[in-house]
């Protein structure tokens, strides 16, 4: 069975830093791409970020880029985001998502989620 | 970078009726087109991928429609559990924007 579980997630205050963790099992870690999408409290999905299966090729929203770091370790199946300078309207639930191999490229898989909040 | 404009971003509808969602691209995405529905408390679950095939486990009363730019969700005969936000997502080229979402509410 496939499984994504984030961690990481808490209080922090405006210029704070944390780290995101997702742990995947169930499937071949190192042979699919992976995502990083948010919702803010009562707004829509916001996608964040993508790896590719051998962290070559990475992507940012332009909100987070220069602030967040993607990052993948198939050695130890687990997806991360070091978010950096982080501002209150970094306050989102964060998900991790799987990238299906189908076609359009569908996040098939997604976690829990993990609250960021930040305040002050 | 590609918009999504979704439409509309609300609707009312009671038990048994036919629900259509739209989507839109500022450019042509082909059939990058995928659909999620999320509820209050939930992770968001894939419908619909590549803009027509239904992911595996959903319902047949769920479709979709479209490529290049114009986009359709399709719920035939809405059933309780359909009531949530719905959201299309393009993942032609980065970033990989979400619509607005369309949230389903009851008559």
């Amino acid at each position: 069975e496939v499984q994504l579980v984030e961690s990481g997630g808490g209080l922090v205050q405006p210029g704070g830093s944390l780290r995101l963790s997702c742990a995947a099992s169930g499937f071949t870690f190192n042979k699919y791409e992976m995502n990083w999408v948010r919702q803010a409290p009562g707004k829509g999905l916001e996608w964040v970020s993508y790896i590719s299966s051998r962290s070559t090729t990475i992507y940012y929203a332009d909100s987070v880029k220069g602030r967040f770091t993607i990052s993948k370790d198939n050695a130890k199946d687990s997806l991360y985001l070091q978010m950096n300078s982080l501002r209150a309207e970094d306050t989102a639930i964060y998900y991790c998502a799987r990238v299906s191999g189908a076609a359009g490229d569908p996040l098939d898989y997604w976690g829990q989620g993990t609250l960021v909040t930040v305040s002050s | 970078d590609i918009q999504m404009t979704q439409s509309p971003s609300s609707l009312s509808a009671s038990v048994g009726d036919r629900v259509t969602i739209t989507c839109r691209a500022s450019q042509s995405i082909s059939s990058f087109l995928n659909w999620y529905q999320k509820k209050p408390g939930k992770a968001p679950n894939l419908l619909i991928y590549g803009a027509s095939s239904l992911h595996s486990g959903v319902p047949s009363r769920f479709s979709g429609s479209g490529s290049g730019t114009d986009f359709t969700l399709t719920i035939t005969s809405l059933q309780p559990e359909d009531f949530a936000t719905y959201y299309c997502q393009q993942t032609y080229s980065s970033p990989f924007i979400f619509g607005g979402g369309t949230k389903v509410e009851i008559k």
